[in-house]
């Protein structure tokens, strides 16, 4: 089992749309949660950091964070073209700055 | 405000050479991490440096190693590379070492191994 598992993708929707992006984890112990943006040749960007369970907004993000389930998610509000990227996950176990990422979610928003 | 800076941007080695890789963190920030991202991948976690010492290290074997700077910059040199250290290395910084920090990730050093 993978420490952090997300569908490859692609995921398509349509302009406008609401896309939604999801991440499990295996580790019981993880206490941070991340979702980077990776733009095709480029390094991750920061899009929300999460750290209590519930939904933390942001803009025309949010993210979504459950222990219990070991699930974190990312919604994407009036999905634009410049949307289109890859969004990893990433988990953080507390105790120094280790992330363990995601292989990743193509995000395709078509016009 | 600068933010991470990593040079050089591309590199071809051969099997069996060696490479160092370098960066500087964004002003402000006192730790630096590496990570190696194979294409399709995500991000692999390498090792850390806070107060110029290895904090933490991921499943990497002793070709890699690296080294902190008293201005906090970084170097990462992998020794008698071999084809699957082909990818793309980035650097990313923060300040103190708390799990919760946020890391600024630089443009990334993309090595090619023959």
């Amino acid at each position: 089992q993978k420490e952090v598992e997300q569908n490859s993708g692609p995921l398509s929707v349509p302009e406008g749309a609401i896309a939604s992006l999801n991440c499990t984890y295996s580790d019981r112990g993880s206490q941070s949660f991340f979702w980077y943006r990776q733009y095709s040749g480029k390094s991750p960007e920061l899009i929300m950091s999460i750290y209590s369970n519930g939904d933390k907004e942001d803009g025309r993000f949010t993210a979504q964070l459950n222990k219990a389930s070991q699930y974190v998610s990312l919604l994407i509000r009036d999905s634009q073209p410049s949307d289109s990227a890859t969004y990893l996950c990433a988990v953080n176990r507390g105790g120094g700055n280790k992330l363990t990422f995601g292989t990743g979610t193509q995000l395709k928003v078509e016009l | 405000d600068a933010g991470v800076t990593q040079s050089p941007t591309h590199l071809i080695k051969t099997r069996g050479q060696q490479v160092t890789l370098r960066c500087s963190p964004k002003s402000g920030h006192d730790t630096v991490s590496w990570y190696q991202q194979a294409l399709g991948q995500g991000p692999q976690f390498i090792f850390q440096y806070y107060e110029e010492e290895e904090r933490q290290r991921g499943n990497f074997p002793d070709r890699f190693s690296g080294h902190q700077f008293p201005n906090y910059s970084s170097e990462l040199n992998v020794n008698a590379l071999w084809l699957g250290d082909s990818a793309l290395y980035l650097c990313a910084s923060s300040l103190g070492v708390s799990g919760a920090n946020v890391l600024t990730f630089g443009a990334g050093s993309r090595l090619t191994v023959l």
